[in-house]
């Protein structure tokens, strides 16, 4: 049983344009979320988080939006450069329990 | 800091041989996570601790899994007998407190 899904397994942007990644979960005790991307032959690397009691997070060209009430969240990348081209994983945990991640988006950015 | 250190990196083994996967944290950081990546199922926890001790074990799928964290700078993951649907790539990763987590490159192993 999934309890987070992110529904698009890829999604192409041009260069300059935003990408906005979606990520929906089913638990609604669900409290701290995070983004993480990953490069192939490498670990899952940081990119931001946002706790239930936000609903926006702002760091640099990434911003992650909650809602709640959907049980819904997207990571929006403005402006995307090609080095963004990766897989992105969001990740969800629920009163310091553990994370249950999505399956990952795979995001490429054409030049 | 030179992160979360996984060996080896590649792993090939035969069906029914015992298979340990090593971790070394980042020093400081008092949680530990065993994660398994697979196509089908994607990321999912195997175990982690804190403080050295197991927390929540749910997620190790049989009992020829073990993992074992005998002090806060060293863990490994057994695998025996190790089967061909263990094949995956396994991925470490610690955090200081209940925060983002910090990922080593992974092993992939490859049982035949």
């Amino acid at each position: 049983d999934q309890q987070v899904k992110q529904n698009s397994p890829s999604l192409s942007v041009q260069e300059g344009r935003i990408s906005i990644l979606n990520c929906d979960y089913t638990n609604s005790m669900f409290d701290y979320f995070l983004w993480y991307k990953k490069y192939p032959a490498e670990g899952p690397t940081f990119l931001i988080s946002i706790s239930s009691i936000k609903d926006k997070n702002e760091d640099g060209r990434f911003t992650v939006f909650l809602n709640k009430s959907a049980k819904h969240l997207s990571l929006h990348i403005v402006p995307s450069q090609p080095g963004d081209s990766a897989v992105y994983f969001c990740a969800a945990s629920a009163n310091f329990n553990k994370f249950y991640f999505g399956s990952g988006t795979k995001l490429n950015v054409k030049p | 800091d030179a992160g979360v250190i996984q060996s080896p990196r590649h792993e090939v083994t035969e069906m029914g041989q015992e298979v340990t996967l090593r971790c070394k944290p980042i020093s400081g950081h008092d949680y530990l996570f065993w994660y398994r990546q697979t196509m089908m199922r994607g990321l999912e926890l195997l175990i982690y601790f804190n403080n050295n001790v197991p927390i929540d074990d749910s997620g190790m799928p049989e009992d020829r899994f073990s993992a074992k964290m005998p002090n806060a700078s060293f863990s490994t993951l057994k695998i025996q007998p190790s089967e061909p649907r263990d094949s995956a790539v396994y991925f470490c990763a610690s955090s200081r407190g209940w925060a983002e987590q910090y990922f080593g490159p992974g092993t992939r192993l490859t049982v035949t």
